[in-house]
């Protein structure tokens, strides 16, 4: 039990639309990134968030934002799936980016 | 060639064997990470560790930056270590984990 939440915790659209999946951090966890993890690979570095702020980012279009909340709440947003976005969404909070990072439990998206 | 290898890929024992993963990596980093993944997704860090060595109840984690080699070992394994174990280390700007393809551990009872 890490204490960081994600939902929903599965998902299925269509190419095209557009989600949003939601990460609860751990109090005081001022950090969250977000990682995607296509089947059978390592999770791949989206972006990160410090302070509510995009701190860094990975090699990956503007399709994919976020947002991080002073509640230590976060989302990321992807607009025009492609099917290739299939894959389990991980986050993961902080406290600042050097810290363990503690993981929520993962949003598995699958688009058809 | 990748920034951060895992050894085995894939490891089966039967429980209470000694388990040994190893990592090697070819940056330069500040800290290493040692992750478990279980069916499903769930990834908990297990430690964070820049030298020496650390041990948490049966895992014990060693690192030798000099080499750029760490190991993690699990004693007494039982079949609830059953998972994914990955190695990951940050980028010099330190926000972002690049990962180890990780190593499937099965524990047989």
């Amino acid at each position: 039990e890490t204490g960081v939440t994600q939902s929903p915790t599965h998902l299925i659209k269509t190419r095209g639309q557009q989600v949003t999946l939601r990460c609860s951090s751990q109090s005081g966890h001022n950090t969250v990134s977000w990682y995607q993890q296509a089947l059978g690979q390592g999770p791949q570095f989206i972006f990160q968030y410090y302070r509510e702020e995009e701190n860094g980012r990975g090699n990956f279009p503007p399709r994919f934002s976020g947002l991080q909340f002073p509640n230590y709440s976060s989302e990321l947003n992807v607009n025009a799936l492609e099917l290739d976005d299939s894959a389990l969404y991980l986050c993961a909070s902080s406290i600042g980016n050097t810290d363990t990072q503690y993981f929520g439990p993962g949003t598995r998206l699958t688009v058809l | 060639k990748n920034e951060v290898e895992q050894s085995p890929q894939n490891l089966t024992a039967q429980e209470g064997e000694f388990i040994t993963i190893n990592c090697s990596y070819s940056v330069g980093i500040s800290a290493l990470h040692w992750l478990q993944q279980h069916p499903g997704g769930g990834i908990v860090s297990l430690f964070m560790l820049s030298s020496g060595k650390k041990k948490h109840g049966r895992l014990i984690a060693t690192i030798n930056i000099q080499e750029k080699h760490s190991s993690l070992h699990i004693t007494a394994s039982h079949p609830r270590d059953s998972a994914v174990y990955i190695c990951a280390v940050p980028t010099d700007s330190n926000y972002q984990l690049i990962w180890g393809a990780g190593t499937k551990l099965i524990i047989k009872p």
